[in-house]
């Protein structure tokens, strides 16, 4: 149990336009999502955290209107990457914590995508 | 100063040896404590919790000192599937926005050799 997947794994575009990037709870759900970026050599960083039917809460630094978060259901999070460039082009993981889980510390990750602009 | 620190490494050890990690964390109202694993561009996963009276999982212990805010984990008999980068990851939860928020260190990265 406790699976999420992140589709696509793998984009490449062009410098200008747009990427949508989906995180879905399959076999659970999840009130709460945490969207991540890691740079090549580096740690997670949190970009913001998405609950469902609310708007996200942005870490300090991360543009909300250029990385825009919505979370219409408790099982689908998506982060759209606006106007990318190559800066942008990094590690996206998402993460989600189960809303009926005791244990409410623990976060599961998807498996990420890569996001390449050109 | 970085809110949770690690030795980058690399570690560089033979099968079977014994390799310690250890992890500083600076806000001393954290709450929670874990280490997780990363494979080269997959996913972090969760390796185990660290308890304040420590825990063993395997060959995997942890342990935890809140008065010198230190976390670390101690992998016996290495084992060649053993090799990846162990991220040392805090949470402080404040409640409202800050919710949940897991904060990570850089990783260490561990290589086990034949």
């Amino acid at each position: 149990g406790a699976v999420v997947s992140q589709h696509p794994s793998r984009v490449i575009c062009k410098s200008g336009t747009s990427v949508k990037i989906e995180c879905r709870s399959l076999d659970f759900q999840a009130t709460t999502m945490f969207w991540y970026r890691q740079f090549p050599k580096q740690s997670l960083m949190l970009m913001a955290t998405s609950n469902e039917g609310s708007k996200a809460t942005y870490e300090q630094g991360v543009e909300k209107d250029k990385f825009l978060i919505n979370h219409a259901s408790l099982t689908l999070s998506t982060l759209t990457v606006t106007s990318a460039h190559p800066e942008d082009s990094s590690f996206y993981i998402c993460s989600a914590r189960d809303r009926g889980q005791s244990s409410y510390n623990e976060q599961f990750f998807g498996p990420g995508t890569r996001l390449t602009v050109l | 100063r970085k809110e949770v620190e690690q030795d980058p490494g690399p570690f560089n050890v033979p099968e079977g040896a014994t390799v310690a990690f250890n992890c500083t964390y600076s806000n001393s109202a954290s709450q929670s404590f874990f280490w997780y694993r990363q494979d080269c561009r997959k996913e972090p996963k969760l390796l185990m919790s660290v308890y304040s009276s420590g825990n063993e999982d395997g060959r995997f212990t942890a342990q935890l000192n809140r008065a010198s805010q230190y976390i670390s984990l101690l992998i016996r008999d290495s084992k060649l599937s053993d090799s990846a980068t162990y991220l040392c990851v805090v949470n402080f939860d404040a409640g409202g926005t800050s919710y949940g928020k897991l904060t990570f260190g850089q990783g260490t990265i561990l290589t086990v050799h034949p």
